[in-house]
């Protein structure tokens, strides 16, 4: 089953914003193996944290991951309008499968 | 520059079959695996299945498991995606998408991905 997102999260622009990613020990919680992507509407989505905390080359460092219990977390800081978008975690498992978190829709206000 | 180009979405009964293409470039495609990853209209990402660089390694998830084939020609850079069976539930728009391998953690993401192709299933 899907991993847990709050259905959306809004701040105002240079504030920051965390969307949580929760699932079982076998998944987000217990992995070191999750990633996130960003969405926005109409386009494919794009890999920007990989290994909980890590970013691809091109990200900005205003993305950021952290990991506490079986909870991932993203955290925008400094938030900028054209991160207005959906964002979905994603767990790696030992069965060679993943799991895709319901998706967060970020407002900027 | 890495590209990912699906075709072959479209229209279909429930019952019917579709293949999905995707043809890559700018990266040496036998090398890495690919995924097929789907998105319901207004809904979240599903993975749909993978397969290794040398066409081993084939999983799938749940829900296509039985109905779907996923193979790749690495001569012609090309990833495919058999559907059969299809049912209204299958309707979502397609992605294919490269994986990167992790060496400190073991393990693989999506790092690129194609623009998606629209498979939609209706009576």
């Amino acid at each position: 089953s899907a991993l847990t997102q709050p259905r959306s999260v809004s701040g105002s622009p240079g504030q920051s914003v965390a969307i949580s990613c929760t699932g079982p020990s076998s998944d987000a919680g217990g992995s070191d193996r999750v990633a996130w992507y960003q969405q926005h509407p109409g386009k494919a989505p794009k890999f920007i944290i990989y290994d909980v905390t890590k970013r691809p080359p091109g990200v900005p460092d205003r993305f950021s991951g952290s990991k506490s219990g079986n909870t991932a977390s993203l955290t925008i800081s400094g938030l900028q309008a054209e991160d207005e978008a959906d964002y979905y975690c994603c767990s790696f498992t030992g069965t060679y499968t993943f799991v895709f978190g319901t998706g967060t829709k970020v407002t900027v206000l | 520059e890495v590209q990912l180009v699906e075709s072959g979405g479209g229209f279909v009964q429930p019952g019917g079959s579709l293949r999905l293409s995707c043809e890559v470039s700018g990266f040496n495609f036998g090398t890495y695996a690919m995924s097929w990853v789907r998105q319901a209209p207004g809904k979240g990402l599903e993975w749909v299945s993978v397969i290794g660089g040398s066409g081993g390694g084939i999983y799938y998830g749940d829900s296509v498991m039985g109905r779907f084939t996923i193979s790749r020609d690495n001569s012609k850079n090309t990833l495919y995606l058999q559907m059969n069976s299809l049912r209204v539930e299958d309707t979502a728009i397609y992605y294919c998408a490269k994986e990167w391998y992790s060496s400190s953690s073991g393990g693989d993401y999506f790092d690129y991905w194609g623009q998606g192709t629209l498979v939609s299933v209706s009576s």
